[in-house]
């Protein structure tokens, strides 16, 4: 059974820094692009960032350009964020996603909050 | 970066209807196009990938169809559990935009 669990979130102050974990199990993670997608509370869906199976190429939302860095770790089967320079805005709950066919994302984690106030 | 559109952005329906929901792209997405369905407090769970293809394990009810720009959804029977709110995403190139969602709501 694939897993995915979400670490790291919590209480940041504005400007501050975060990193966000995601531990994979129950498929080869080796084999398949990460993806981070968040959600403000009571708002929609926003796509963050997506790295491919060997790192070689990253992708980012301008929203998260320039102050936020995805990379994995596969020997760990770890995903993460390093998020810095944060904004009240960049307050969501972050999901960590498996890519599938055409890169859809089939398999999501639980999610974990980020809350960033002063 | 390629805007992604959803109509409606609500609908109200009885148990049986069919429901349809449309997504549009601002430009020519070449059926890198997914459907997903979120359950308050839940993750998103992938329903249709590729425009068209089932994902595993999802009811046959739903459906997914389109193609270039345009994009539509279909549970052909709503049942009581699909009562949740519907995302499109297009992954043809990046930024990975998302639709901003239709909720379905029970009449």
């Amino acid at each position: 059974e694939v897993q995915l669990v979400e670490s790291g979130g919590g209480l940041v102050r504005p400007g501050g820094s975060l990193r966000l974990s995601c531990e994979a199990s129950g498929f080869t993670f080796t084999r398949y692009a990460m993806n981070w997608v968040r959600q403000a509370p009571g708002k929609g869906l926003e796509w963050v960032s997506a790295i491919s199976i060997g790192s070689v190429s990253t992708y980012y939302a301008d929203s998260a350009k320039g102050r936020f860095t995805i990379s994995r770790d596969n020997s760990k089967n770890t995903l993460y964020l390093q998020m810095s320079g944060l904004r009240a805005e960049d307050t969501a709950v972050y999901y960590c996603a498996k890519e599938g066919e055409a890169a859809g994302l089939d398999h999501w984690g639980q999610g974990a909050l980020v809350t960033v106030s002063s | 970066d390629i805007q992604m559109t959803q109509s409606p952005s609500a609908l109200s329906a009885s148990l049986g209807d069919r429901v349809t929901i449309t997504c549009r792209a601002s430009q020519s997405i070449g059926s890198y196009l997914h459907w997903y369905q979120q359950k308050s407090g839940k993750a998103p769970k992938l329903l249709i990938y590729a425009a068209t293809t089932l994902q595993s394990g999802v009811p046959s009810r739903f459906s997914g169809s389109g193609s270039g720009t345009d994009y539509t959804l279909t549970i052909s029977s709503l049942q009581r559990e699909d009562f949740a709110t519907y995302y499109c995403q297009q992954t043809y190139s990046s930024p990975r935009t998302f639709g901003p969602g239709t909720k379905v709501e029970i009449k």
